[in-house]
């Protein structure tokens, strides 16, 4: 079955570094693959897409890699700030641009 | 940008009793509506899709007669959850894509926090 894998563990960092999120998949062949960001108790807030012929996607202090061979997405947030503290969801969907399919979301921590 | 208001955000009710939760596009038509429910460190699980106009799609294992979607306008699809049980205590978030051909992530409300005592 599908299977998409974020690291559970929190990722504490601080201010001022590049975050770096891991989300690996099996069993699947995304289309496209999509970052939201998540506050407690708050529905998830888009934040990038990147296709399966891009290889990197930026926004901002955002980055996104996307490696169809490794099946395997990074996210970067660089120069991190405490606002940026939240649970981050990696999201697939398929061709046709198809139902969303989440991993379980990291929490990322950045102290002052 | 694309806004997509849920409500109510909280609400506690008496098990056997019913609870609607609304979803509204307020600046975009959706012809599709997503239903997820999220429990506790958990990831987002698909209920359903909600279509404008016709029946909604039920993923594998969610039960149409308790959790029943209406999607009568291009703004507005309902959840209603019937004959609440407190195993049906959750985060319900719907979810509409205000654009088209894959160039859109999905908007999200805000969520509903419903508890069945």
């Amino acid at each position: 079955s599908q299977k998409i894998e974020q690291n559970s563990e929190a990722l504490n960092i601080q201010e001022g570094k590049t975050a770096t999120l891991t989300c690996n998949y099996t069993n699947y062949s995304p289309a496209y693959l999509q970052w939201y960001r998540q506050d407690p108790g708050r529905g998830p807030v888009f934040l990038l897409l990147i296709r399966e012929n891009e290889k990197e996607k930026r926004k901002e202090r955002l980055k996104v890699t996307f490696d169809t061979t490794l099946k395997q997405s990074l996210f970067h947030i660089t120069a991190s700030q405490p606002a940026d503290s939240a649970t981050y969801l990696c999201a697939l969907a398929g061709s046709g641009y198809s139902t969303l399919t989440f991993g379980k979301g990291t929490m990322l921590l950045v102290s002052p | 940008g694309a806004v997509v208001s849920q409500h109510p955000s909280r609400v506690i009710c008496k098990s056997g009793t019913s609870v609607k939760i609304e979803c509204r596009s307020l600046d975009f038509q959706a012809t599709t509506m997503f239903w997820y429910r999220q429990f506790p460190k958990q990831s987002l699980m698909l209920m359903a899709t909600s279509n404008e106009g016709s029946k909604a799609t039920y993923e594998q294992g969610v039960e149409k007669d308790k959790f029943l979607i209406n999607h009568a306008s291009l703004t507005l699809s309902t959840l209603t959850v019937t004959s609440a049980h407190p195993e049906d205590s959750s985060f319900y978030i719907c979810s509409a894509i205000p654009g088209q051909g894959g160039n859109y992530g999905y908007t999200f409300g805000s969520g509903t926090r419903l508890t069945v005592v």
